[in-house]
């Protein structure tokens, strides 16, 4: 069980902004937000995590509701080498079998040039 | 490139067969993950080694065994292969690895191929 929703896919043009949305309405108070990326044919790749405040890293930004049962994963300007599956995963701070990764489906985002 | 290292990149066996597969983690990373990806099932969690002892567990079979090394590099073991078993299987490490706010980075994986 993923304990996320995503769209399935997401289509962008080159060079524009793309936000991807993950609800998490079961989320609990010491839950992580993480998300990877896969390309095609390599291995899943960080990408970003928080907990309750934005967060701004080199790849993305991290906006979390301020309910935190949703977040979205911002691309400010997306090259055609972030066509790629977006998974968006909650982990316990706690560790355990709950602070490993669990993989939905994710969101296939595709970029046109 | 995530430092974390796998061999081989492709493996090609039969039915019954048994088979290893080996992890190399990031330099100082005490954790590593393995993973199986396969068409129908997604990426699934398989087992987690923290520093020589298994952390975690999940969907993982009792004919596959993973074990790691004082050195921390970790082999995955498959045995009496069945053609289901076919999946990429990738390899992950993080520097701790007891907490949810871990970050993992990924191996390029191994193609298991089952005939």
């Amino acid at each position: 069980d993923a304990k996320t929703t995503q769209p399935n896919s997401m289509e962008s043009n080159e060079e524009e902004p793309v936000h991807l949305p993950c609800n998490h309405s079961t989320i609990s108070g010491t839950d992580y937000i993480h998300w990877y990326r896969q390309l095609p044919s390599q291995g899943p790749e960080y990408v970003i995590h928080g907990l309750t405040s934005n967060v701004n890293n080199r790849m993305a930004s991290l906006a979390i509701a301020e309910d935190r049962k949703s977040s979205t994963l911002i691309l400010h300007r997306a090259t055609l080498r972030d066509a790629a599956v977006y998974y968006c995963i909650r982990t316990s701070l706690y560790g355990g079998s709950q602070g490993n990764l669990i993989f939905g489906k994710g969101t296939k985002l595709s970029v046109k040039p | 490139d995530s430092g974390v290292t796998q061999t081989p990149k492709h493996l090609i066996t039969a039915t019954g067969q048994r088979v290893t597969l080996r992890c190399s983690p990031r330099s100082g990373d005490l954790s590593v993950y393995w993973y199986q990806q396969s068409l129908d099932q997604g990426l699934q969690f398989l087992i987690q080694y923290y520093n020589g002892e298994e952390r975690a567990k999940g969907n993982i079979l009792e004919r596959f065994s993973a074990q790691q090394f004082p050195d921390l590099h970790s082999e995955l073991n498959l045995s009496s292969l069945e053609l289901g078993d076919s999946a990429l299987y990738f390899c992950a490490s993080s520097e701790v690895g007891t907490s949810g706010r871990d970050t993992q980075y990924f191996g390029p994986g191994t193609r298991l191929t089952v005939l």
